[in-house]
């Protein structure tokens, strides 16, 4: 069956433009969850959604960042006036409930790159 | 505050070698386990988890960990390694909440020479 996508992969923008990043997750997982991965470094998370609402936006950074997921499926995450400093992997997992007892299944990533 | 620190940031091991890569947790509550692996050009994908119970876990292709509560530590083994194991691998560490939030290790690149 389909696994979790992203799109893009590639993302090159230039520094204080706008991007999104598309996940798909699993059909039928109600929670998604989005992480960033730096170079060198582990996943850190981002946003935890429960059907259409965020229910953990703790790691969100700033303020420039912002995720939706209107339908409970489909998931944007939307980044304001970029900084070289976002320039990492945007990793989106998704799972068949939230808790940590639900394996999470991640996609391939959009690697980010602010120039 | 929430951590999850891997000793070990690259390691290089002959096939059939014996593979530990250390993971200490820092967390409050009670805590959830997991090491991740991303083989090369692949999605991060479970190697196995602790929740609760027997504190030796095994996982997919041979893995296992063993959870020390008293050091805090989970840490992951395999008795021989193949080449197909050159990966990077991730501990990760959740709490038993509604919120699947995990907080990953750096990160242990393994490379197995054939």
């Amino acid at each position: 069956g389909a696994g979790v996508s992203q799109t893009p992969s590639n993302k090159v923008t230039e520094k204080g433009k706008y991007v999104e990043l598309r996940c798909d997750p699993i059909s039928g997982h109600t929670a998604l969850y989005w992480y960033r991965q730096s170079l060198g470094q582990g996943p850190e998370f981002l946003i935890y959604f429960q059907g259409t609402g965020a229910a953990d936006d703790s790691g969100l950074p700033n303020d420039r960042f912002f995720a939706v997921r209107p339908e409970g499926s489909v998931s944007t995450l939307k980044i304001q006036r970029t900084e070289r400093g976002d320039s990492a992997v945007y990793l989106c997992a998704s799972s068949l409930g939230g808790g940590a007892t639900n394996e999470q299944f991640f996609g391939p990533g959009t690697r980010l790159t602010v120039l | 505050a929430q951590s999850v620190s891997q000793h070990n940031h690259h390691v290089i091991l002959s096939e059939a070698a014996s593979l530990e890569l250390g993971c200490n947790y820092s967390y409050g509550g009670t805590v959830n386990l997991f090491w991740y692996v991303q083989y090369p050009g692949q999605h991060l994908q479970l190697l196995l988890k602790y929740f609760s119970g027997d504190p030796l876990v095994k996982g997919i292709k041979g893995f296992e960990a063993e959870f020390i509560k008293s050091k805090f530590s989970f840490n992951l083994r395999k008795p021989s390694v193949q080449w197909s194991d050159t990966a990077e691998y991730f501990c990760a560490a959740g709490g038993s909440g509604n919120t699947g939030k995990l907080i990953f290790g750096q990160g242990t690149t393994l490379q197995v020479k054939p």
